[in-house]
């Protein structure tokens, strides 16, 4: 299958700053790229829709000014979370969709975001 | 039924036995059902894809059914191995809009040897 690689894995940082976070289709072209956050027990809560090239499209409830998404080329579609806080920490996954609207979705490995 | 619900939400088995999960999902307006397994820090990889009522498809020893009309699924597998140990998501695709999957919560299945 297609491989979505994410990066970092795991981040730590300080209460107030930016993190970014990467998502590559490493094999395929995305046209969308899916970004989601999981809960402890929850499941996969999606946060927004990326298409390359526009702007995403975010989910009710998540702050646009605060998860900034940025689909600028076919297979890298970024994260940041700015202005970190504690209740930012969690667990981030994307995930990237090649040409088909109801295909399967190849998800990255994921990235533990802890704010302290 | 609004939202994709999974049962069990965990469940523990022992080496060789089979055992199946269910999937619920609103029946109107459907796309498709994929069904993924999730182990620990990997990817979710997919499984099934699913969109015609009363399809079954089958992988090695996991297999799935899919009920459109009455909104579920089932994911069975037979001869449970250590290394099906998992969490497994099914998403449910509805039509008429983007597109875009929900997901369930996943059963999480630990096989013990």
């Amino acid at each position: 299958g297609a491989v979505v690689s994410q990066h970092p894995s795991r981040v730590i940082c300080k209460s107030g700053t930016s993190v970014k976070i990467e998502c590559r289709s490493l094999d395929f072209q995305a046209t969308t790229m899916f970004w989601y956050r999981q809960f402890p027990k929850q499941s996969l809560m999606l946060m927004a829709t990326s298409n390359e090239g526009s702007k995403a499209t975010y989910e009710q409830g998540v702050e646009k000014d605060k998860f900034l998404i940025n689909h600028a080329s076919l297979t890298l579609s970024t994260l940041t979370v700015t202005s970190a806080h504690p209740e930012d920490s969690s667990f981030y996954i994307c995930s990237a969709r090649g040409l088909g609207r109801g295909g399967e979705q190849f998800f990255g490995p994921g990235t533990r975001l802890t704010v302290l | 039924i609004l939202n994709v619900e999974q049962s069990p939400q965990s469940l523990h088995v022992q080496e060789g036995d089979s055992t199946n999960f269910t999937c619920s999902f609103p029946s109107s307006n459907f796309y498709a059902l994929h069904w993924y397994r999730w182990e620990t820090a990997k990817s979710p990889e997919a499984l099934f894809v699913m969109t015609l009522n009363g399809d079954e498809k089958k992988k090695g020893r996991i297999s799935a059914t899919l009920n459109t009309k009455e909104g579920y699924s089932y994911l069975y597998i037979k001869g449970s191995q250590p290394e099906d140990s998992a969490t497994y998501l099914c998403a449910h695709h509805s039509s008429g809009g983007s597109y875009i999957p929900t997901f369930g919560r996943g059963t999480s299945l630990i096989v013990h040897p």
